[in-house]
């Protein structure tokens, strides 16, 4: 099993519609998790933490499942702006310093 | 907002040669680390680096490969003889003190390899 698994896609879904990414991962004691967007041939941008309670940003909404080991990321009224691969990321390493795990990302495109 | 910077955008090598690739973390962080992204691929963590010592490595980052923090503000990658296999984007990114900060990542550099 992969340590950080995502649906690749693509997601093609038009402007004002509602998308759901799931990620899971297989380290049970990983302690922290992220979602990045990334942009064609550009660096990983942080999109937000997700917290054990869920967390919202927007129209952004987090979700983490530690039973099932998975995470969600809910786009709302998606934007053009959206489209981009979006990165499930864990902390899975418990040393000194903290070791990102990425998955291989989910591409989103929204259309006009 | 401060910004982890990386120099060059694109190195364009040929292989066997060395190479280093720059990093200007953001000042007050004090943890460093390298990621690859090979074209189409996922990103990869290469390694950590905190108190001038390297923290953790992966499998990926042999004995080819080297970090250092040559003064207070740079921090670099090195590729002693480049494969073509090393040809991907490099990122640096950098956290503060807090283990439980999100990294901010450089915008990368292109390694291309003939």
């Amino acid at each position: 099993r992969k340590e950080v698994e995502q649906d690749p896609g693509p997601f093609n879904v038009p402007e004002g519609a509602t998308v759901a990414f799931n990620c899971t991962y297989s380290n049970s004691a990983s302690q922290s998790f992220f979602w990045y967007r990334q942009d064609c041939r550009k660096e990983p941008k942080l999109l937000m933490s997700v917290y054990s309670s869920g967390n919202e940003d927007g129209r952004f909404t987090a979700q983490l499942n530690r039973a099932s080991q998975y995470i969600s990321l809910l786009i709302r009224d998606s934007k053009l702006s959206d489209s981009a691969t979006y990165l499930c990321v864990v902390v899975s390493s418990s040393g000194s310093a903290r070791q990102l795990t990425f998955g291989s990302g989910t591409q989103l495109t929204v259309l006009p | 907002e401060p910004e982890v910077t990386q120099t060059p955008s694109h190195q364009v090598t040929q292989m066997g040669q060395e190479v280093i690739l720059r990093c200007v973390p953001i000042s007050n962080h004090l943890y460093f680390y390298w990621y690859r992204q090979i074209l189409g691929q996922k990103v990869e963590f290469l390694v950590s680096f905190y108190n001038n010592e390297i923290s953790e490595k992966s499998e990926i980052f042999d004995d080819q490969f080297s970090v250092e923090r040559p003064d207070g503000s740079n921090f670099t990658l090195k590729i002693r003889s480049t494969k073509l296999e090393d040809s991907a984007m490099y990122f640096c990114a950098s956290t503060p003190t807090s283990r439980n900060q999100p990294q901010h990542f450089g915008d990368g550099t292109r390694l291309s390899i003939l």
